[in-house]
């Protein structure tokens, strides 16, 4: 069975900074697709950034990117110049390529920018 | 595009009562899915509908839950004679059945007393 693992609880960051957010998984599917959702409090979760397993190439989405380790099964979120409305809990999710398209999240991370 | 809309945003009951809750999905979107979060955790998968078909169901939706998606729209989630574990928040979402990406509600976040 597929998991998703986010060692970091909570993180902090100043306004204007560079943080990372870690998230590793386990599969041994070699397709499979990975997202990070956002979820504000008392607000629905939205997507900020998805990455195919088959594309090499890291996903970049204005200020947030992904480190996509496919060999190390390694899917960290870089969000550069932090604003105060990156504040919510991060979740990384994993999806088969095909069936019931279900999420796995991880257990979330929740980002504090301090201003 | 008005979104993923649930409701009630909240539910406060008893334990033993029945509750249920609503989902309205994005108007095209012909998948549906319903994931329990509880404090602490990241969503955990519940149930999916194609259209109006309830195609999987998780080993957490016991006896107590059903689901249903009468014609492909909406979706109801309802439980049976509530117990303290049930409190968590309900999320539902919604995908177009080629895509990938699933479209999150705000939830319902349910407290059994």
């Amino acid at each position: 069975a597929q998991t998703v693992t986010q060692s970091q609880p909570e993180m902090s960051v100043q306004e204007a900074e560079t943080v990372t957010l870690s998230c590793t998984y386990d599969t041994s599917e070699s397709d499979y697709y990975l997202f990070w959702y956002k979820q504000p409090p008392s607000r629905q979760m939205i997507l900020v950034i998805r990455q195919e397993a088959y594309k090499q190439q890291n996903a970049t989405e204005n200020r947030f990117s992904v480190n996509f380790q496919k060999a190390a099964k390694s899917f960290s979120l870089k969000i550069s110049d932090s604003q105060l409305g990156d504040a919510a809990m991060y979740f990384c999710a994993y999806r088969r390529p095909s069936g019931t398209y279900k999420y796995i999240f991880g257990t979330g991370t929740r980002l504090k920018v301090l201003a | 595009d008005t979104g993923v809309s649930q409701n009630p945003r909240h539910k406060i009951t008893k334990r033993g009562q029945n509750v249920t809750f609503r989902c309205d999905p994005i108007s095209e979107h012909n998948r549906l899915y319903w994931y329990r979060q509880t404090l602490g955790q990241g969503p955990e998968f519940l149930t999916y509908f194609q259209n109006e078909a309830q195609l999987e169901k998780s080993r957490l939706l016991s006896d107590r839950f059903s689901a249903e998606r009468p014609k492909g729209s909406f979706s109801t989630l309802e439980i049976q004679r509530t117990e303290q574990g049930d409190s968590a928040m309900y999320l539902c979402a919604s995908s177009l059945a080629a895509g990938n990406i699933q479209y999150f509600g705000a939830g319902t976040r349910l407290s059994v007393l």
